[in-house]
């Protein structure tokens, strides 16, 4: 299947630091979604994204839909230390109901 | 709302034998299930989508008769990996689609994962 690039593939940041992370495709997706995976459990569903250009807040996270529809970004704020995981962008293609995940991007939250 | 669960959480089987990991949507009906496996510190690959009443639709390289794919109801969906070898090893994770909010398309919930070690 696809898979979207992911960037950084790691972060190392100090508490209270903002945090950004974007995710690439070569394929236009209709929808994008970031979700947050901690270890040994599946993911969960952070944001979610319906329209080229829309800006998202849920809390101190912030999302994108590029206006290309081939890119989204994932800005955290004022990071603390149970922001740590695995950030995972996915998109939904135009075709049908799956979606594609990114390479992921971990986070290290320092105190 | 949107809960999924999965069972059993970690299994251990021997080389050869088959192991049926169950994927359950508790508090709605998903027409659509997402089955995953996930190797360490790498991404989720969509494995196949699995509709109810009708027959999964896999992803390429992803063997059909190796992993057996059952939605028999709106709130069930079950992967039998059949004749398992140690290659197999991997955590796998459902999904089930689901409306978010009126006006909001199909979004994803993921249950907690399967880890399957193949001795």
């Amino acid at each position: 299947g696809q898979q979207l690039n992911q960037s950084p593939q790691s972060m190392f940041i100090q508490e209270g630091e903002d945090v950004s992370m974007n995710c690439t495709s070569s394929s236009i997706f209709n929808t994008w979604l970031w979700y947050k995976q901690d270890p040994g459990e599946g993911p969960v569903l952070l944001i979610a994204l319906y329209k080229a250009g829309e800006l998202t807040s849920n809390g101190r996270l912030t999302a994108q839909f590029g206006i290309t529809r081939k890119d989204s970004f994932l800005n955290i704020s004022a990071s603390i230390p149970s922001d740590v995981g695995i950030y995972f962008c996915a998109g939904r293609g135009p075709t049908g109901n799956q979606f594609y995940f990114g390479t992921g991007t971990s986070l290290t939250v320092i105190p | 709302g949107a809960v999924v669960s999965q069972h059993p959480s970690w299994v251990i089987c021997k080389s050869g034998t088959s192991v049926k990991i169950e994927c359950r949507s508790l508090d709605f009906q998903a027409t659509t299930m997402f089955w995953y496996r996930q190797f360490p510190k790498q991404s989720l690959m969509l494995m196949a989508t699995s509709n109810e009443g009708s027959k999964a639709t896999y992803e390429q390289g992803v063997e059909k008769d190796k992993f057996l794919i059952n939605h028999a109801s709106l709130t069930l969906s079950t992967l039998t990996v059949t004749s398992a070898h140690p290659e197999d090893s991997s955590f796998y994770i459902c999904s089930a689609s689901a409306h978010l909010t009126s006006g909001s398309y199909n979004e994803q919930f993921f249950g907690p994962g399967t880890r399957l070690t193949v001795l």
